[in-house]
């Protein structure tokens, strides 16, 4: 159990464009779900974290209207990258968490993107 | 504000060779410490969660331990599909994580 999937695994767009990752919680309800951003050899960074119905809660310094996210349903967070630039390239990771404060999360493959 | 340290930043074992990862944190109210194994180009697969100090809890060829201040994950006699960056967090009283920068585990036969 506690199987998170996020789709796609790897993207590449133009620069300009939007890209939407998905993030699903496969066989439980997520209560919370988190987005980060990893760059290579380093830990992650976390960009937002969500609650499902509610606004997403933005992190010090990560644009709200460039990364919108959506928590529309207790297994299905979405993440857009809108009017990417290649300095957005990255590794995205989202994780979901099915108890309250204290319980472990469980993270997705991650979304390699690379903006061109 | 709450902080995560890891050490070593990277480690290179003999197969077979035990040693141990530490994990230092400062937090305001421990909620839950976790350890999670990160494999190039995945997401971090989760390991263990401890709740107060004393507790320990163990996987295969891992064992992981808590104190008030800081963590250690024993891994005995390693293998090398154990090599991989191994993530500690913390929860405290907010709902977020506090990762830590990791450690690089290889393991060479």
């Amino acid at each position: 159990g506690a199987v998170v999937s996020q789709h796609p695994s790897w993207v590449i767009c133009k620069s300009g464009t939007s890209v939407k990752i998905e993030c699903r919680s496969l066989d439980f309800q997520a209560t919370t779900m988190f987005w980060y951003r990893q760059f290579p050899k380093q830990s992650l960074m976390l960009m937002a974290t969500s609650n499902e119905g509610s606004k997403a809660t933005y992190e010090q310094g990560v644009e709200k209207d460039k990364f919108l996210i959506n928590h529309a349903s207790l297994t299905l967070s979405t993440l857009t990258v809108t009017s990417a630039h290649p300095e957005d390239s990255s590794f995205y990771i989202c994780s979901a968490r099915k108890g309250t404060a204290g319980t472990e999360a469980f993270f997705g493959q991650g979304t390699r993107l690379t903006v061109v | 504000e709450d902080q995560v340290t890891q050490s070593p930043e990277a480690l290179r074992l003999q197969e077979g060779e035990s040693s141990s990862l530490n994990c230092s944190y400062t937090v305001s109210g421990l909620r839950g410490l976790f350890w999670y194994r990160q494999d190039p180009g995945k997401g971090p697969e989760f390991l263990f969660t401890l709740y107060s100090a004393g507790e320990e809890k163990e996987k295969e060829r891992l064992k992981a331990t808590l104190t008030k201040k800081e963590s250690f994950l024993h891994i005995t006699a390693p293998k090398p599909e154990d090599s991989a960056t191994y993530l500690c967090a913390v929860q405290a009283r907010g709902q977020n994580f506090v990762f830590g920068p990791g450690t690089r585990l290889s393991v060479l036969p």
